[in-house]
């Protein structure tokens, strides 16, 4: 399989657990993107990579949320100190070079706070 | 403030006949849209995209006609089958001067194939 791949794909937690979420994406992209998806609500952008450069940050919902890309290739999402405002679908897109080119998507990480 | 949105929550449809899906954008400088179908607990499927250099594309089954005059795009599937039951999402890329911003998606609309 040669899609975006993403784990775990539910996770359970308790409010103020840290969590983290792993992306790999389709191997020859070099862009990789992060999205929070809310029941009824379309996915929503958070951060973005081009290689292991994080080029925008500014989206993040808060401090707590953070991610990274250290080799350029797979990508992690760390929320830490959980809220249950935090429970929704995260999502991992890739896509090769370009701003007009069609991202992919992952199946997601269902995150639950209890 | 500037959001892509959709026109109907929920639209029913025969099995067979054609169903056309509408999208609202309000910002002028999208450049690039994306239509997403999404199934219940997986992530959103790449259907079809069109450029603003263009005002209509075609794939299978599936027609996208995008109308820069009044920020309007839409979604036409021919010969709905039950399979196409899900929800779609229009997102449209807004340049950002050499960074990107994401794609930004509207709410969705709930597309259910009558038998």
């Amino acid at each position: 399989d040669t899609g975006v791949s993403q784990d775990p794909r539910h996770k359970i937690t308790k409010r103020g657990q840290n969590v983290t979420f792993r992306c790999d994406p389709i191997s020859e992209h070099n862009r990789l993107y992060w999205y929070r998806q809310t029941l009824g609500q379309g996915p929503e952008f958070l951060t973005y990579f081009q290689n292991e450069a994080q080029l925008e940050k500014s989206r993040l919902l808060s401090d707590r949320f953070s991610a990274e890309r250290p080799k350029g290739s797979f990508s992690t999402l760390e929320i830490q100190r959980t809220e249950q405002g935090d429970s929704a679908m995260y999502l991992c897109a890739s896509s090769s070079q370009g701003p007009t080119t069609e991202a992919f998507f992952g199946q997601g990480t269902r995150l639950t706070v209890v | 403030g500037e959001s892509v949105g959709l026109h109907l929550p929920t639209l029913s449809v025969q099995e067979g006949d054609n169903s056309i899906i509408n999208c609202a954008y309000s910002n002028s400088a999208s450049d690039y849209f994306i239509w997403y179908k999404q199934e219940s607990g997986k992530g959103p499927q790449f259907i079809i995209d069109i450029r603003s250099n263009m005002d209509k594309r075609q794939g299978q089954r599936v027609t996208v006609l995008l109308n820069k005059t009044v920020k309007h795009l839409s979604l036409q599937i021919a010969a709905t089958q039950p399979g196409d039951s899900a929800v779609y999402f229009c997102a449209e890329n807004r340049p950002s001067g050499g960074g990107a911003d994401g794609l930004t998606f509207g709410k969705g609309t709930h597309l259910i194939i009558q038998p």
